[in-house]
């Protein structure tokens, strides 16, 4: 099975525009996660979508949100960038929710906001 | 927040050596994994332990888990140079609908 993808790899934006990134899960998962890694606070929890509802949704700030179509496939959109969006965005998919399930990660988008 | 820590931050440790990180939590959990991360890339998985369990091997890779201290450790046994990256615990967590939380992380570099 071909593993996550996530595109764009790499991404360079101005502070005050939006972006979207963008994941494929692994064929058959249907649960979808998205993390925010900055060097300062580790991995941070997003939001986590199954069946294209939000089941999860960390704590940031309402300028990050996402969806899930039918078929699986997840975006993450950011508005209003700022300096400190700067991060890896790591997208992971499983199966589904549910105890005792790893999850798969994808390689991440390297955002840059200037 | 209910984020682990790893500790240390940082292993050095020459090849053929062991090496020990340990993750501390907060929260009850249902589970506990532990995935490496190589420069700046996506995460692996390396294994899970669940909570009833105690100790969990997978070829050179030990896990122990004390959930009455709420922590774990990863003990990686005759390293390699290839095993250098960062090692994250995170923890499957009662009642937060099986959301992950992960800790800082353990960068571990092996030196030939």
């Amino acid at each position: 099975k071909a593993g996550v993808t996530q595109t764009p790899r790499y991404l360079i934006k101005t502070r005050g525009q939006q972006v979207t990134l963008s994941c494929s899960p692994i064929s058959g998962h249907r649960s979808v996660s998205w993390y925010q890694q900055t060097p300062g606070q580790g991995l941070q929890f997003l939001f986590e979508y199954f069946s294209e509802t939000q089941r999860n949704k960390g704590n940031f700030p309402g300028r990050f949100s996402g969806r899930q179509f039918s078929n699986s496939r997840s975006e993450m959109n950011v508005s209003t960038l700022e300096l400190g969006d700067s991060a890896l965005y790591l997208c992971a998919s499983r199966p589904a929710p549910g105890q005792g399930r790893e999850q798969y990660f994808g390689p991440g988008t390297r955002l840059t906001v200037t | 927040s209910q984020q682990g820590e790893e500790d240390p931050q940082a292993l050095s440790i020459q090849e053929g050596e062991n090496a020990t990180m340990n993750c501390s939590y907060k929260t009850s959990i249902n589970n506990l994994q532990w995935y490496r991360q190589n420069s700046g890339r996506g995460l692996v998985h390396l294994i899970l332990i669940r909570s009833n369990e105690r100790e969990k091997h997978s070829g050179r890779l030990r896990v122990t888990l004390d959930t009455s201290k709420k922590s774990s450790s990863l003990l990686i046994t005759a390293s390699r140079a290839a095993d250098t990256a960062s090692y994250f615990c995170a923890t499957d967590a009662v009642n937060t609908g099986n959301q992950f939380y992960f800790g800082t992380g353990t960068s571990l570099t092996v030196i030939p």
